[in-house]
């Protein structure tokens, strides 16, 4: 079966400091790969899309950016964090069918 | 713009009451539509989806929702509610015009009280 993994889970950094948060997918190959961003009552904002190894979409101009070294690997960086960077970060992955599976998430607080 | 629209932030029922949660969406034509749930601490999970067929589909733990083309609307259902219900459903719509990708609504979060 598929499961996807993403950490750190939380996360608490100053501003200005780098950010890495890494999502892997096991079990399905050649996924779709996605970033969220979850904010309290606002729903889930898609931040970046891929459908193949360096084949990434931005949907939002912002702070972040994303990479895919490995077909099952998904990264989420920044060079220098915002305090508007705070939030509920989502990894979701979907295969041949258009539903989207999620990752547990990570809580990133910048100070 | 493309958007998906739930009518209630808060929802508070007691346990046994009758739930149903408004969903619609912006844009007709093809598509597929989700209710995702998340419980406290745990992970956004799938409750149901509508591809095709039966506008009336089942999903886990005693939830169904109907899709209502001519009104562009999905509303989630539920007879009887039970406190472990208690979580933040979120709709989703995805399809050729809103560019293939899921469109999520902004949430509502529903409280059973035991």
């Amino acid at each position: 079966s598929q499961t996807i993994h993403q950490w750190p889970a939380t996360l608490v950094q100053p501003v200005g400091s780098p950010l890495s948060l890494e999502c892997t997918v096991e079990g399905t190959s050649n996924p779709n790969l996605y970033w969220y961003r979850q904010a309290a009552g606002r729903g889930l904002q898609l931040l970046f899309y891929s459908i193949g190894i360096d084949q990434i979409s931005s949907e939002v101009p912002q702070n972040l950016s994303a990479s895919r070294p490995q077909d099952r690997q998904f990264i989420l960086s920044s060079k220098k964090l915002l305090l508007s960077d705070s939030g509920f970060y989502l990894c979701a992955w979907s295969g041949q069918t258009y539903e989207q599976y999620f990752g547990p998430g990570t809580r990133l607080t910048v100070t | 713009a493309q958007s998906v629209s739930q009518h209630n932030h808060h929802v508070i029922l007691s346990e046994a009451a009758s739930l149903e949660l408004g969903c619609n969406y912006s844009y007709g034509g093809t598509v597929n539509l989700f209710w995702y749930v998340q419980y406290p601490g745990q992970h956004l999970q799938l409750l149901l989806k509508y591809f095709s067929g039966d506008p009336l589909v089942k999903g886990i733990k005693g939830f169904e929702a109907e899709f209502i083309k001519s009104k562009f609307s999905f509303n989630l259902r539920k007879p009887s509610v039970q406190w472990s219900d208690t979580a933040e459903y979120f709709c989703a719509v995805n399809g050729p015009r809103y560019g293939n990708k899921l469109v999520f609504g902004a949430g509502t979060i529903l409280r059973v009280k035991s």
